[in-house]
Parts: C-alpha cells; sequence; structure tokens
C-alpha cells in the first residue's frame, strides 16, 4: 500500500530565508504522480506542483522548487526567499497509475510559520 | 473559470441524523472526489465519481456513500453520524480519472456532530 510521510510537523522561520519541506514515500507501483499542496487557514487546497516517476528532472518555478529523488524515494519541496503569505499547512501526496482513479494519499502536512 | 463549490460551508448535525454535502465541479471537470480532513487522522480519501460512476473508494463505512450527476455535481452522505465524524470534507476536481492530471479542490465543508 501507499504511504508518504512528512516527518516535519511545524517549520517556523523569519521572512526571506528559505524553507525546505521534507516528503518520503512508499509505493509499489511503478508509475505515480507525486504532489504538493499548500492549505491556507481558509482552508481550500491550492495545488503547487506535479511530478511523474519518469521525470527525475528538477525544477524551478518562481519561488518555488523542488528536488524529486527516486533512489531515496523523497519529493522536497523548497520555498526561497519566504514571505509572511507562506503561512500555511504544506501536504504531500501520491497517486498511483495503476490504482481506479484519482486517490490520493497525502502526508500529514507540515505548519509552515514565516513570521516578518 | 469558476472553482470548486462546495455547499453548506458550515453545518451543525445531532448523533444519528443524517447529512447531505453537495460539490459543484470546475466546469468541464468530469471526475470529483472527496475527502474527510481531521486532526487525528488527517486527510483520507473517500470516494471518487467519474460519469456517474464510482471510481475508488477509501477505507469508510458504509454509511458513507456518494453518487455523481450527468452535469458531474455529487452529493455525499453520511448517515446514522457519530461523533467522530466531525470534520472538514473536501471535493476536489480534475479533467480525468487518472491519476495524472491536479485535483483542485473547494473550500470544504465543515461538519460539527453535537
Amino acid at each position: 500500500a501507499q504511504k508518504v510521510t512528512q516527518a516535519q510537523t511545524e517549520i517556523s522561520v523569519v521572512e526571506k530565508e528559505d524553507v525546505t519541506l521534507d516528503c518520503v514515500y512508499e509505493t509499489r507501483d511503478t508509475t505515480y504522480y507525486l504532489f504538493w499542496y499548500k492549505q491556507p487557514p481558509s482552508g481550500e487546497l491550492v495545488f503547487l506542483i506535479r511530478r511523474n516517476s519518469f521525470d527525475e528532472q528538477n525544477e524551478i518555478s518562481g519561488r518555488y522548487s523542488w528536488n524529486f529523488q527516486k533512489s531515496t524515494s523523497s519529493f522536497n519541496f523548497t520555498i526561497t526567499a519566504s514571505q509572511v503569505v507562506d503561512s500555511a499547512v504544506y501536504f504531500c501526496a501520491l497517486s498511483e497509475a495503476g490504482a481506479a482513479g484519482n486517490k490520493l494519499t497525502f502526508g500529514g502536512g507540515t505548519r509552515v510559520l514565516v513570521k516578518p | 473559470k469558476a472553482g470548486v463549490t462546495q455547499t453548506p460551508r458550515y453545518l451543525i448535525k445531532t448523533r444519528g441524523q443524517q447529512v447531505t454535502l453537495s460539490c459543484s465541479p470546475i466546469s468541464g471537470h468530469r471526475s470529483v472526489s472527496w475527502y474527510q480532513q481531521t486532526p487525528g487522522q488527517g486527510l483520507q480519501f473517500l470516494f471518487e465519481y467519474f460519469s456517474e460512476t464510482q471510481r475508488n473508494k477509501g477505507n469508510f463505512p458504509g454509511r458513507f456513500s456518494g453518487r455523481q450527476f450527468s452535469n458531474s455535481r455529487s452529493e455525499m452522505n453520511v448517515s446514522t453520524l457519530e461523533l467522530g465524524d466531525s470534520a472538514l470534507y473536501l471535493c476536489a476536481s480534475s479533467l480525468g480519472s487518472g491519476g495524472y492530471q491536479p485535483q483542485h479542490f473547494g473550500d470544504g465543508t465543515r461538519l460539527a456532530i453535537l
């Protein structure tokens, strides 16, 4: 069965510091998809990024970047030069291509607090 | 483009009652999934509907059920409510049902059981 672990429950930083969120996953499928979502206090989950299991190229999108390493089953996410508006709970999630449908397995989330 | 709309936003019920939550997906999206979020269990998948058919179901008792209409709108029903059903219920929609496309979430329905 699939599993996602986010070992960091809470991270507190001062504005402009970089924040790296760790995510480790388990799956038996060879094709799977990894996601990061952000949940601000309003409650809505906001999609941030997606990575396919067959594409290990790491990318940067604005202040966001991610490091996908299949060898260690990790999918870490970095916010560069954090801002107060980045304060939220961040979730890593896994979807397996072999499973029927769109079932997302989420990690426990990491609460990020950015202080001015 | 309008996002995923969930109604109602807040709901208070008592034990033993039943409740129906509604979700209108993004226009053109045919897949609707439901998740339960609680402080203790985190985010858990309930079920997914695609083209009016249930595609996948999470590990929840039969008291939790859902359906999808021809316009892709979905409803979730919980019967014989228990205190442990208090949670934020999130609905998500996506274009297809292959696990690849990102799911877009609504604001959720916060359900409190007294």
